[in-house]
């Protein structure tokens, strides 16, 4: 099993629909979770971090089910500009106790007018 | 306040020859990472440092690259030889403290390399 694993995509919803991506992780170890946004040639910027069951933000929600070892990014009313490649970053730990992150692939959402 | 800037922003050399990426971190920032993406692939972490030492470096893929970050501040990348499969996008991110948990990196806008 991969160590972080997200559907690439692509997603092609119209505007004003509610889109949801999951990514599983494979290190039950795992205490705090991010989803990263990257547009088109430019660097991932955080989104949004999840340290518990979940977390909200305007249109945006992110959900941590630690049973099933998964996250989910959950965007309601999609707009345009949510056209992107959203990264679900999981860190770890090294040997030294210092984070490591695993990416994941990344999956592309498309919004149509 | 200025975020993680890296030069330069494209590289287009040919194979065999050295090329060296710069990052500069958020003003102090201890953590300084460095990561690559290939083309269809995810990014894939290469090193760490915090400060000038170098904390993890188990993502490096083999001796012909060498990273360095004199005085903590900024880090350079050097490949040398260059190959065709060394082409892509190198990232660099920058966080505070000392690394552990859950702190959020700062990624700059990366370098595009292409090897001919």
């Amino acid at each position: 099993r991969k160590e972080v694993e997200q559907d690439p995509g692509p997603f092609n919803v119209p505007e004003g629909a509610t889109v949801a991506f999951n990514c599983t992780y494979s290190n039950s170890a795992s205490q705090s979770f991010f989803w990263y946004r990257q547009d088109c040639r430019k660097e991932p910027k955080l989104l949004m971090s999840v340290y518990s069951s979940g977390n909200e933000d305007g249109r945006f929600t992110a959900q941590l089910n630690r049973a099933s070892q998964y996250i989910s990014l959950l965007i309601r009313d999609s707009k345009l500009s949510d056209s992107a490649t959203y990264l679900c970053v999981v860190p770890g730990m090294n040997s030294g106790g210092y984070q490591k992150v695993t990416f994941g692939t990344g999956t592309k959402l498309q919004v149509i007018p | 306040e200025a975020g993680v800037t890296q030069f330069p922003s494209h590289s287009v050399i040919e194979k065999g020859q050295t090329v060296t990426l710069r990052c500069d971190p958020i003003s102090g920032h201890d953590n300084l990472y460095w990561y690559r993406r290939v083309m269809g692939k995810e990014i894939k972490f290469l090193l760490h440092f915090v400060k000038e030492s170098k904390q993890d470096e188990s993502g490096m893929p083999n001796n012909r690259f060498l990273a360095e970050r004199t005085g903590g501040t900024y880090s350079t990348l050097k490949v040398q030889p260059a190959e065709l499969e060394d082409s892509g996008v190198y990232f660099c991110a920058s966080s505070q403290g000392p690394g552990q948990g859950g702190n959020e990196q700062f990624f700059g806008p990366g370098t595009r390399l292409t090897v001919l």
